[in-house]
């Protein structure tokens, strides 16, 4: 157990739709990493956070957002959504600002079907 | 632009056997070196790191890997293969210029063990 937690485990929904999946990292951890793992892409970062700012972005769709709340739980809002952001979507967290020093912690996942 | 190449999606070996992944890496400059694993239904697990110094580096669950500048590469190794071993394996690079922790994956290795 990394001591990061996603919720839900499992999201089935329909194209159109928007749902939010959410993040609580590790106790102390300020940074929060957004990754998403597809079959056609494999695993790609998505954003960071970092004490509630971000910090930096990746190959993220604009009908993805995400933010990170003074308590320092994440979350990632998808929109629109299409078959293709159908994925397993992790999240990752350090106790740093980053840097590849700051060893990342990932939760379970939360799996997202699209139907 | 940094990429991070394994060239073997699915790999066999005996219990007991040893194992090799192979990981290469396009990178400007010193890179900095990842090998995670993925057990089914669970999020990543970090299982060794290079950053300098030693080209040899020694992780977690016995795995050892080597970081060879002239080939651009960072094979994972173990001498003897565990039934428990079965699972996906991903090397990653901390992103150039980066002091996010962003990291790029390869697209994973999945290690099927034979009793």
């Amino acid at each position: 157990d990394s001591g990061v937690t996603q919720t839900p485990k499992h999201l089935i929904t329909a194209t159109g739709q928007r749902v939010t999946l959410r993040c609580s990292p590790r106790s102390g951890d300020l940074s929060v990493y957004w990754y998403q793992q597809s079959l056609d892409q494999g695993l790609q970062f998505l954003i960071q956070y970092y004490n509630g700012e971000e910090r930096a972005k990746g190959n993220i769709l604009e009908r993805f957002s995400a933010q990170q709340f003074p308590d320092l739980h994440s979350e990632l809002n998808l929109s629109s959504l299409e078959l293709g952001d159908s994925a397993l979507y992790f999240c990752a967290s350090t106790q740093g600002i980053g840097g590849p020093y700051n060893e990342q912690f990932f939760g379970p996942g939360t799996r997202l079907t699209v139907l | 632009a940094q990429s991070v190449t394994q060239p073997d999606i699915h790999i066999t070996v005996s219990e007991g056997a040893s194992l090799e992944l192979r990981c290469n890496y396009s990178y400007g400059a010193t890179p900095y070196l990842f090998w995670y694993v993925q057990s089914p239904g669970q999020g990543l697990q970090l299982l060794l790191k290079y950053f300098s110094g030693d080209t040899l580096v020694q992780g977690i669950k016995g795995f050892e890997a080597e970081f060879k500048r002239s080939q651009s590469s960072f094979n994972l190794r173990k001498p003897s293969v565990h039934w428990s071993d079965a699972a996906e394996y991903f090397c990653a690079v901390g992103a150039l210029g980066s002091n996010t922790g962003k990291l790029i994956f390869g697209q994973g290795t999945t290690l099927q063990v034979k009793p």
